[in-house]
């Protein structure tokens, strides 16, 4: 069965508004989760990795201010495209950690369209 | 840094073909090495690993060999088939790294 959740697997918004995705881990709990961004045919970018009870921590490149990360438990972690544009649009990916057997789950996605 | 470098796509089989996917990784230390198939509009599902040199990892008729004399751990699969259609990526983590590191992924379409 699914490990990570994501909500929602597709939604499509207006320019200049904000748009929040949920991670959910269903069978662990997770301190840290990892979120990526894939463009099409592209492999996936590293964005941050949200941390419970701190402040995510943000790769080189990734705006803060405009991908808003927050890891309000450890089961969810919630990233939020703020003032959304259509070059934000992109499939969205939310993962736990390697664990114990090196595996990395990933959640199904969340493909943003903004018009 | 670490890295890893995929054979470009798209591949194009027709059924029952065999399939090989390169890639090749740099890396220090003894990085575990992972497949990972994406299908469309899906996240990523692990494929197969492995976690030392000579190791084969196997899964669904795919398999692939931990090559440290040539860096490399090439994905193969005997005969491939319609639903095997997708993006597969190669993948490394480090020792006691936290994070993989991804190729750029190949794109499979398998023709009936």
């Amino acid at each position: 069965g699914a490990v990570v959740s994501q909500h929602p697997s597709r939604v499509i918004c207006k320019s200049g508004t904000s748009v929040k995705i949920e991670c959910r881990s269903l069978d662990f709990q997770a301190t840290t989760m990892f979120w990526y961004r894939q463009f099409p045919k592209k492999s996936l970018m590293l964005m941050a990795t949200s941390n419970e009870g701190s402040k995510a921590t943000y790769e080189q490149g990734v705006e803060k201010d405009k991908f808003l990360i927050n890891h309000a438990s450890l089961t969810l972690s919630t990233l939020t495209v703020t003032s959304a544009h259509p070059e934000d649009s992109s499939f969205y990916i939310c993962s736990l950690p390697p664990g114990a057997y090196n595996e990395q789950f990933f959640g199904p996605g969340t493909r943003l369209t903004v018009l | 840094g670490d890295s890893v470098t995929q054979m470009e796509g798209p591949v194009t089989l027709s059924e029952e073909a065999f399939l090989t996917i390169n890639c090749t990784y740099t890396a220090t230390g003894y990085p575990s090495l992972f497949w990972y198939v994406q299908y469309p509009g899906e996240g990523l599902q692990l494929l197969l690993k492995a976690t030392k040199a000579d190791d084969k990892g196997s899964n669904k008729g795919f398999e692939a060999t931990y090559r440290k004399e040539t860096t490399s751990f090439h994905l193969e699969k005997g005969s491939v088939q319609v639903s095997d259609s997708a993006v597969y990526f190669c993948a490394l983590r480090g020792y006691n790294a936290g994070k993989s590191t991804f190729g750029d992924g190949t794109t499979l379409t398998v023709k009936p």
